[in-house]
């Protein structure tokens, strides 16, 4: 148990469904990131926030919307999106700063029909 | 973008064996090397950090060594067990030192 959870861990959508995805941390930590990882793909960072703040947005399209209400909770909302944006969704934390060691989350397997 | 690159991609070997792969990385503005174990509907789970030139680290069975110069480090496996069965990852974190590039990992297939 790493102590990240992660919800709901299966996901089906349609495009023009609206969901949210949950990530929370039990690990005192203020650093949270989300990760996608497409198939035969590297883990690929998505966003960052540090502090609640935002502090890294990897060019990822505006359909997907990050939230962090505080340094405990992270979600990502999804609206109108696309078959290829089905992937395994990973949530991480850490310390701030330092190339600490990041903890993971088991991931939300999405699918969008 | 970073390039990190693991090889080989697979590897399946018997109970017993040892094995090892590889990480290479840019070893211009090197920061660390992390070092992550991905069992199949699991976290992956942190097995290394490394920062220094020449870093050997060992856990059990397995270890992994750093060279920052020519921008690689090696992971390996002594004796390997079916439990050992996993992706393991290796990533580079830059820039901010929050952002981490990882390699596409390599999947390790132990039979018994």
């Amino acid at each position: 148990e790493t102590g990240v959870t992660q919800t709901p861990r299966h996901l089906v959508m349609g495009m023009t469904n609206k969901k949210s995805l949950k990530c929370e941390q039990h690990l005192g930590h203020n650093a949270m990131y989300w990760y996608k990882q497409s198939a035969k793909k590297p883990l690929e960072l998505m966003f960052v926030y540090n502090f609640k703040e935002q502090t890294e947005n990897n060019s990822v399209p505006s359909r997907f919307s990050p939230e962090c209400p505080n340094s405990s909770h992270l979600f990502l909302h999804l609206h109108t999106l696309q078959p290829e944006d089905s992937a395994l969704y990973l949530c991480a934390s850490s310390t701030a700063g330092g190339g600490n060691e990041q903890f993971f989350g088991p991931g939300t397997r999405l699918t969008v029909l | 973008i970073l390039n990190v690159e693991q090889s080989p991609q697979s590897l399946h070997v018997q109970e017993g064996d040892s094995t090892n792969f590889t990480c290479s990385f840019p070893s211009s503005n090197f920061y660390a090397l992390h070092w992550y174990r991905w069992e199949t509907a699991k976290s992956p789970e942190a097995l290394f950090v490394m920062t220094l030139n020449g870093d050997e680290k060992k856990k059990g069975r397995i270890s992994a060594t750093l060279n920052t110069k020519e921008g690689y480090s090696y992971l390996y496996i002594k004796g390997s067990q079916p439990e050992d069965s996993a992706t393991y990852l290796c990533a580079s974190p830059r820039g901010n030192f929050n952002k981490f590039y990882f390699g596409s990992g390599t999947k390790l297939n132990v039979k018994p």
